[in-house]
C-alpha cells in the first residue's frame, strides 16, 4: 500500500493522559499536513511540514499540541494533558510541491476520544 | 471572517437532477483550489481541481471566479452514490490548504 498511513485508527484515552499518533506520507511527498475534524465540520488546518521544517502552526492550536517530522519521513503528533475537547478526527494529509497543483492525499485518520 | 465558506446544506435533490455549490475564499492571492468528497466517516478524497478556466470530469464541472471570489461545483444527472458532503479547498493565507465546512449532498430516489 504505497497511500497515506496512520496509526493507531482508534485511540481511547482518559483525561489527563498523552497520546501520540503516528503518520507515514506517500514516499515522494515533501509536505505533510496535520489536520482535526469534528463531527458536521470541515477538516481544520492544525500544522504542516515542508520536509522536516515545520512551517505554520495554527493559533487555535494550544501548547499540549506538539508535531515533528524528524529527517522529513514520517511525523507524530503529541497531546499532553488530552481534555474532552480533544476528542476528534486527526487526519493526516501529504502533498508533493512543485507540481503543477498542490493536492493532498488523505490517510484514514486516527479517530480519539477522551473519556 | 473563515476563509473558506460554504452553505452547509443540506441539499436534498432527486436522482437526474442537477445540483450546484457555490463556495466564497477571502484570500485573494489564493492560486490553488479543490472539490474533495468525503463519506460518512471516511477520509476526505479528492475529487477535482479547479482550474482558472474551468473543467469538467464526467458529470461534474468546476468554475473559478476570481473577481467575485468563489468557486463552483455542479453535478448533472445526480446518482443515488453522489450522496456526500462536498468540501471545497483553497490555498490559504501562508499558503496551507484551507477547507470549508462542507455541504451536504442526499441524492433521493
Amino acid at each position: 500500500d504505497t497511500g497515506v498511513s496512520q496509526n493507531p485508527r482508534h485511540k481511547i484515552t482518559k483525561r489527563g493522559q498523552n497520546v501520540t499518533f503516528r503518520c507515514d506520507p506517500i514516499s515522494e511527498h515533501n509536505r505533510l499536513y496535520w489536520y482535526r475534524q469534528t463531527l458536521g465540520q470541515g477538516p481544520e488546518f492544525l500544522t504542516y511540514f515542508q520536509n522536516e521544517a515545520q512551517l505554520e502552526k495554527s493559533r487555535l492550536l494550544s501548547d499540549r499540541f506538539s508535531a515533528e517530522r524528524p529527517k522529513g519521513s514520517f511525523s507524530t503528533l503529541e497531546i499532553q494533558r488530552t481534555e474532552q475537547g480533544d476528542s476528534a478526527m486527526y487526519l493526516c494529509a501529504s502533498s508533493l510541491v512543485g507540481a503543477e497543483f498542490e493536492k493532498l492525499f488523505f490517510g484514514s485518520g486516527t479517530q480519539l476520544s477522551v473519556l | 471572517r473563515k476563509e473558506v465558506e460554504q452553505d452547509p446544506g443540506p441539499f436534498n435533490v432527486p436522482e437526474g437532477a442537477t445540483v450546484a455549490f457555490n463556495c466564497t475564499y477571502s484570500n485573494s492571492a489564493s492560486q490553488s483550489f479543490f472539490w474533495y468528497r468525503q463519506d460518512c466517516r471516511k477520509e476526505p478524497k479528492l475529487l477535482m481541481s479547479v482550474y482558472s478556466s474551468g473543467n469538467e470530469d464526467g458529470r461534474f464541472t468546476a468554475q473559478l471566479n476570481r473577481a467575485s471570489q468563489y468557486i463552483s461545483l455542479l453535478i448533472r444527472d445526480s446518482k443515488l452514490s453522489d450522496s456526500a458532503t462536498y468540501l471545497c479547498v483553497g490555498s490559504g493565507y501562508g499558503n496551507k490548504l484551507v477547507f470549508g465546512a462542507g455541504t451536504i449532498l442526499r441524492v433521493k430516489s
